[in-house]
């Protein structure tokens, strides 16, 4: 199954917003609301940050933010801050394999 | 707290097989709200999510992978282990476990990963 596809990297000055787009089909992202999304700094793995399209883990900042809307999910991130730097990665199930499947990912850059 | 141990022998040769095992501690390998993943992550590339088994056995594969694949799972030790054979440098990575939600499918709780470079 292919990748979801995210665009490479986004950058932003601290306090502004950055949204990261994820884009599916309708077998996964269009079809169910099993988008998740993970942040990875490096050599780290990576740490849940939205699960279910919207929902935060407890803990999480809320200035981490998910939607979605047909095919596409999208992450932002408001009030942007130098620890935000990192890669960002979308998940969803997918009903052409039941398999979970990952995005292709994205790195933020705070400059 | 939840934690995950990925443990393999970190080189394998080309044409052999790579085994890891995963301990789950803080929580039941046991229960029906969870499944247990392998995922990799090749230098300097994205997540591939590789599998994942439930506790009863029943298992789920990446399609790419599956021929060379098999995950099991040891509740006794509170284990799930990979075996992928036939590898080759294409199949160097760091590889995480990492604990699934059923039926909502997400990632909490991961393992701190484990490089494995094969290489003769």
């Amino acid at each position: 199954q292919s990748a979801l596809s995210q665009p490479a990297s986004v950058s932003g000055s601290p306090g502004q917003s950055i949204t990261i787009s994820c884009t599916g089909s309708s077998s996964d992202v269009g079809r169910f609301n099993l988008v998740s999304w993970y942040q990875q700094h490096p050599g780290k793995a990576p740490k849940l940050i939205i699960f279910d399209v919207s929902n935060r883990p407890s803990g999480v900042s809320n200035r981490f933010s998910g939607s979605k809307s047909g095919n596409t999910a999208s992450l932002t991130i408001s009030g942007l801050q130098a620890e935000d730097e990192a890669d960002y990665y979308c998940s969803s199930y997918t009903a052409s394999s039941t398999v979970d499947i990952f995005g292709s990912g994205t790195k933020v850059t705070v400059l | 707290q939840v934690q995950l141990q990925e443990s393999g022998p970190g080189l394998v040769k080309p044409s052999q097989t790579l085994s890891l095992t995963c301990t789950v501690s803080g929580g039941s390998i046991s229960s029906a709200n969870y499944y247990w993943n392998w995922i990799r992550q090749r230098p300097g590339k994205g997540l591939e999510w590789i599998g994942y088994i439930y506790h009863t056995g029943n298992t789920y594969y990446n399609p790419a992978l599956k021929s060379r694949l098999t995950i099991s799972i040891d509740t006794s030790k509170s284990q799930f282990s990979l075996k992928l054979g036939s590898v080759t440098a294409a199949d160097t990575a760091v590889y995480y476990c990492a604990r699934g939600w059923s039926g909502i499918h997400f990632f909490d709780y991961w393992g701190q990963g484990t490089l494995i470079n094969v290489s003769s």
